[in-house]
């Protein structure tokens, strides 16, 4: 599974859009890069899953640049609400013989101001 | 709410002493995972199961660990002999057959060992 790298924390305020870039330079042809974030106490939630170039939700946007050796997990106009860990995954999960099991890193803790 | 559900929420135990948790995935899906994660760190994966077959384990998984899922539904994480080591946040996820990456998590039990 490809390794990922994340700045360990970010600040914004109220209203801000964020984005939260991760790079994966070992990625590989199959994988797909996917977000999860967390609250407090609470376990992780899936957000936003890309292949290549854009993708968007009701959440966020992921924007992935054609050589795919980083993407950025864009959240608009963030709220009190958003603050909480972001974690950056890559990994062949569609593969039939891959168990799904998901790598964590440390992820980014955002810490929305008002 | 028909979300994985785990219990307890907290378990506070002695050294030494035996504890088990339990989970109850979303009723369709077939994989069921466990994580534990540790303050400041993202959940580590422990094991799998495709129905009642136990497919993969963790090196973390020591032999003071065990994991069950009688005819593929809820499951149950056993820890013997606990240590102060073992204190963490243990988190349960559930996905389909053909989920890929996107787990859902339940709420994860919180193990304090003194």
């Amino acid at each position: 599974l490809a390794k990922t790298t994340q700045p360990i924390s970010m600040d914004s305020y109220e209203g801000q859009e964020v984005n939260i870039t991760c790079s994966h330079n070992n990625i590989a042809t199959n994988d797909y890069i996917t977000w999860y974030q967390q609250f407090p106490s609470q376990g992780p939630r899936f957000i936003i899953q890309g292949y290549k170039t854009k993708v968007t939700n009701e959440v966020a946007s992921l924007f992935i640049p054609a050589d795919r050796k980083s993407s950025t997990l864009s959240l608009p106009r963030v709220s009190l609400s958003d603050t909480a860990v972001y974690y950056c995954l890559v990994g062949d999960w569609a593969g039939s013989s891959n168990t799904g099991k998901l790598i964590f890193g440390q992820g980014t803790t955002l810490q929305v101001k008002p | 709410d028909t979300g994985v559900s785990q219990n307890p929420r907290h378990k506070i135990t002695k050294r030494g002493q035996n504890v088990t948790f339990r989970c109850d995935p979303i009723s369709e899906h077939n994989r069921l995972y466990w994580y534990r994660q540790t303050l400041g760190q993202g959940p580590e994966f422990l094991t799998y199961f495709q129905n009642e077959a136990q497919l993969e384990k963790s090196r973390l998984l020591s032999d003071r660990f065990s994991a069950e899922r009688p005819k593929g539904s809820f499951s149950t994480l056993e820890i013997q002999r606990t240590e102060q080591g073992d204190s963490a946040m243990y988190l349960c996820a559930s996905s389909p057959e053909t989920g890929g990456n996107e787990q859902f998590f339940g709420p994860g039990t919180r193990l304090t060992v003194l």
